[in-house]
């Protein structure tokens, strides 16, 4: 099976520039996860969905950031514009059903860097 | 809120010897307790949760860790260590059942490394 996918596997631009990443959950899970990884901060969960529902996004730094889940098979991190301070390791994750008891699925994550 | 701790930036142990990654917590109700491996440049691997029953769980690669809920620790070990067991180890808790919609808080990981 194939497992959670992400990308750009890398993205390298300019700050002021919009970027955008990409998810493909696992089949079949109910639950998506966006997290942010960096040697200060180490992993911080921004925003997490429900059958496509955000249900938490007290992570989300400032309103540069968006997330969107159109349909259960993808979803967005948006930043606009994007500043050096967002240059991080973001991964997505998954889970099935029963949510938070279960073990999430990660991604390889987006290595992003912001110049 | 729910915070977790991992005291140890890095452990060092010989290969062979037993190893312990310290991980405690703190949550308002029932914690789901949870340990997470990440290598270079990959996404975190589930290792073994707690979540009710036994105190004692197991997990993958021989891992198993202990839940003591009076000191509120959820440590992670191995009874003897393999120098491919060197990574990057979190340990991670989310309220169980009457808790709230936080989702999962991750510690800030502890560095093992295994020495030949």
């Amino acid at each position: 099976d194939a497992g959670v996918i992400q990308s750009p596997r890398h993205e390298v631009t300019e700050m002021g520039q919009e970027v955008t990443l990409r998810c493909k959950p696992i089949s079949g899970h109910d639950y998506l996860f966006w997290y942010r990884q960096t040697m200060m901060r180490g992993l911080e969960l921004l925003i997490y969905f429900n059958n496509n529902v955000p249900i938490d996004d007290s992570g989300m730094p400032e309103d540069r950031f968006s997330a969107k889940m159109p349909n259960a098979s993808f979803s967005t991190l948006k930043i606009q514009p994007s500043e050096p301070r967002d240059s991080a390791v973001y991964f997505c994750a998954s889970s099935p059903r029963q949510g938070l008891s279960q073990p999430q699925h990660f991604g390889d994550g987006t290595r992003l860097s912001i110049l | 809120a729910q915070s977790v701790a991992q005291p140890e930036d890095q452990v060092n142990v010989a290969e062979g010897n037993p190893l312990t990654v310290k991980c405690t917590y703190s949550v308002s109700g029932n914690p789901y307790l949870f340990w997470y491996v990440q290598y270079p440049n990959r996404g975190l691997q589930f290792l073994l949760k707690y979540i009710t029953g036994d105190n004692l769980v197991k997990g993958s690669y021989g891992f198993e860790a202990e839940f003591n809920k009076s000191q509120t620790s959820f440590h992670l070990k191995k009874p003897s260590a393999l120098v491919s067991d060197s990574a990057l180890y979190f340990c991670a808790v989310s309220v169980g059942w009457g808790g709230g919609a936080d989702g999962l808080t991750f510690g800030k990981g502890t560095h093992l490394i295994i020495q030949p």
